[in-house]
């Protein structure tokens, strides 16, 4: 799978929007943009995913560059819940079985102040 | 409602002795895998199955087995446990979708067990 590149650490306010970065100049046309989070001491709970439209879901929103090297995830009002490490994912388009092996980077750490 | 279990959630043993982490999804999913997760490496898979009877290896499989008998369950059997064994360990479970593919669809992951090997 196409590396991503996510900054180590933000900090946002209760209640406030959030925009998560992520980076991949090397995607591939059939490359999903999956984001997962995980809580502490959680397993990863899935957010949202697209392949070039832009796409909301109850959690959060997922903007992608128009060239799809690169896409944000929006979290509209951020809870202290919402405190996670982020993970955007690529997932390449294939039938083999290692095409489920989801790999994980070190993700963006989010902290929720009140 | 939907979901992913595991037991134990919380083990300590000692090497070598066999022990088995079990688990389970209600959701009738094809495929299913065990991830473990360590400091500073991230998650990786450790062995996934696409179907009953149908299993193969991920990133790091040595030292660990699975079965799938059933398309609910996927035990992890660590046969000779080994301090460097010591992790978290993630379920998860997929649908197979359209010609065989999961790229698009979400993964529902389990609580997690935390393992000790002393």
């Amino acid at each position: 799978d196409a590396k991503t590149t996510q900054p180590n650490s933000m900090e946002s306010n209760e209640e406030e929007p959030v925009h998560l970065p992520c980076n991949h100049s090397t995607i591939s046309g059939t490359d999903y943009i999956h984001w997962y989070r995980q809580l502490p001491s959680q397993g990863p709970e899935y957010v949202i995913h697209g392949l070039t439209s832009n796409v909301n879901n109850r959690m959060a929103s997922l903007a992608i560059a128009e060239d799809r090297k690169s896409s944000t995830l929006i979290l509209h009002r951020a809870t202290l819940r919402d405190a996670a490490v982020y993970y955007c994912i690529l997932r390449v388009m294939n039938y083999g079985g290692s095409q489920g092996n989801l790999i994980f980077g070190k993700g963006t750490k989010l902290s929720v102040k009140p | 409602e939907a979901q992913v279990t595991q037991n134990p959630r919380y083990l300590i043993t000692v090497t070598g002795k066999k022990l088995t982490v079990t688990c389970s999804q209600n959701m009738n999913h094809e495929y299913m895998s065990w991830y473990r997760q360590d400091p500073g490496l991230g998650l990786r898979q450790i062995y996934y199955s696409m179907n009953v009877e149908v299993t193969d290896k991920g990133d790091v499989p040595e030292g660990y087995k699975v079965s799938r008998k059933e398309k609910r369950n996927f035990p992890l059997i660590l046969e000779s446990p080994s301090p460097n064994q010591t992790s978290l360990y993630f379920c998860a479970s997929t649908p197979i979708g359209l010609a065989g593919a999961t790229s698009y669809n979400e993964q529902f992951f389990g609580p997690g067990t935390r393992l000790t090997v002393l």
